[in-house]
């Protein structure tokens, strides 16, 4: 079956550091990956978004990287605020179930001042 | 700017009682979704629901599990009999639809179901 997963379950960075999220996925048929982030005693919240027919995309202080070879992705923030501070998700649909948002185990990330 | 919200906040229940959790989702969406977390596990996929049916449903989402759009706002989750295992923080989603390009679902702040 599908399923989506991260290397680590939780990550430490100073304030002002590159953040860098890995995620794994196993289905080769992806279609659409998503980051969210949750903060504590929220629901999770979209981030960036990027097709499987994409390498890159950028957003604001935040960009996702898609390897297709390695079945990998990636989100990077810049510049790491303390409001970074939450669990970030990685997610996934599928042409197969596009109305299926399937989430990874969640990261962890704690900004220290 | 638009929110899914959800009530209640906070449900305690006892083991074997029905509960219906509410959402009220962005006004314009036309897919509403509800996901579950056991607390400090992953979001998980319970169903979806489009042109007043079920679109998609998980493994979780067996016969003690309904969804409902009695109206033109609410859309709700039906718990019939509950199980321990059932307590959880319950997120309603919404989005736009297919037009809009990205499956970007917005979530409520979730109901936390306590089933003792």
């Amino acid at each position: 079956g599908e399923s989506v997963g991260l290397h680590l379950p939780t990550l430490s960075v100073q304030e002002g550091d590159n953040s860098i999220i890995n995620c794994a996925y196993s289905n080769s048929a992806s279609d659409y990956f998503i980051w969210y982030k949750q903060e504590s005693g929220k629901g999770p919240q979209f981030i960036i978004d990027i097709r499987s027919n994409m390498d890159k995309r950028q957003g604001q202080r935040v960009t996702v990287l898609l390897n297709k070879t390695v079945k990998h992705l990636s989100l990077q923030i810049a510049a790491t605020q303390p409001g970074d501070s939450a669990v970030y998700f990685c997610a996934k649909t599928s042409e197969a179930s596009y109305d299926k948002v399937i989430f990874g185990p969640g990261t962890s990330l704690s900004v220290i001042p | 700017e638009p929110e899914v919200t959800q009530t209640p906040s906070h449900q305690v229940t006892q083991m074997g009682q029905e509960v219906i959790l509410r959402c009220v989702p962005i006004s314009n969406h036309l897919y509403f979704y509800w996901y579950r977390q056991i607390l400090g596990q992953k979001v998980e996929f319970l169903v979806s629901f489009y042109n007043n049916e079920i679109s998609e449903k998980s493994e979780i989402f067996d016969d003690q599990f309904s969804v409902e759009r009695p109206d033109g706002s609410n859309f709700t989750l039906k718990i019939r009999s509950t199980k321990l295992e059932d307590s959880a923080m319950y997120f309603c989603a919404s989005r736009a639809g297919v037009i809009s390009g990205a499956n970007v679902l917005t979530f409520g702040a979730g109901s936390r179901l306590t089933v003792l």
